[in-house]
């Protein structure tokens, strides 16, 4: 089945570097997201990886894919007050057709002075 | 390039009656997509158009359906509104064409409340 699991909750401090955990299910899913959502807004799209790549690298944000063990993270570094949001991690699930992105449940980020 | 635009960004019905929220995707995306977040769900698929046709669905009972016009531009309805129907509704726009899961575009969404 597809299932994506997220811890909910990360409390940083600014500056600190924050990472964010995913595990995911679908093992035919060939691309891997990351969105935020701050308060009363959509999501964001702020990255993603192919399924066939360990890691990719865009500004302060790193993923890390495990492939093996359908781990997904995302690194953050130098976070600021204004990286305070949710963070989702999804999956595009190819089984069934085009488009299905399964989310997971969101991370809140709390980034503290 | 504008984004996707939904509309309305607020609403409020009452049980029993039906709404319909409107889409507008990226210009030149082909494929709209819908989502529902509630607190306690998530966000969940409801479904996709491409090319006027839905290519995908989710597991919402047939009170939830969609529409997609030549431009591209979509709709969903929600007939028989529900308490439990309240929720942020999220449009995604995407190219459609590659035969994966593109990179979606998500608008600001419709906050549907239900009273």
């Amino acid at each position: 089945g597809e299932d994506v699991e997220q811890s909910l909750f990360l409390s940083v401090r600014e500056g600190d570097s924050s990472v964010i955990n995913c595990t995911y299910t679908d093992s035919s899913s060939t691309y891997l997201y990351w969105y935020k959502q701050e308060p009363g807004a959509g999501l964001q799209l702020l990255t993603y990886i192919f399924s066939n790549m360990d890691m990719k690298q865009d500004q302060r944000l790193t993923v890390l894919l495990n492939k093996k063990d359908k781990h997904l993270s995302l690194r953050i570094a130098d976070t600021q007050t204004g990286d305070s949001a949710i963070y989702f991690c999804a999956e595009g699930a190819l089984s069934g057709g085009y488009n299905k992105l399964i989310f997971g449940a969101g991370t809140r980020l709390a980034v503290h002075p | 390039k504008a984004g996707v635009t939904q509309t309305p960004r607020y609403l409020i019905k009452t049980r029993g009656q039906q709404v319909t929220l409107s889409c507008s995707p990226i210009s030149g995306h082909r494929s709209v997509s819908w989502y529902q977040q509630t607190p306690g769900q998530g966000l969940q698929f409801l479904f996709e158009y491409f090319s006027e046709t839905q290519r995908n669905k989710g597991n919402f009972p047939g009170r939830f359906s969609g529409r997609q016009f030549s431009n591209s531009r979509s709709e969903m309805n929600v007939s028989t509104l529900e308490l439990g129907d309240s929720a942020l509704y999220l449009c995604a726009s995407s190219p459609g064409t590659s035969g994966r899961s593109d990179e979606q575009f998500f608008g600001p969404g419709t906050r549907l409340t239900v009273l």
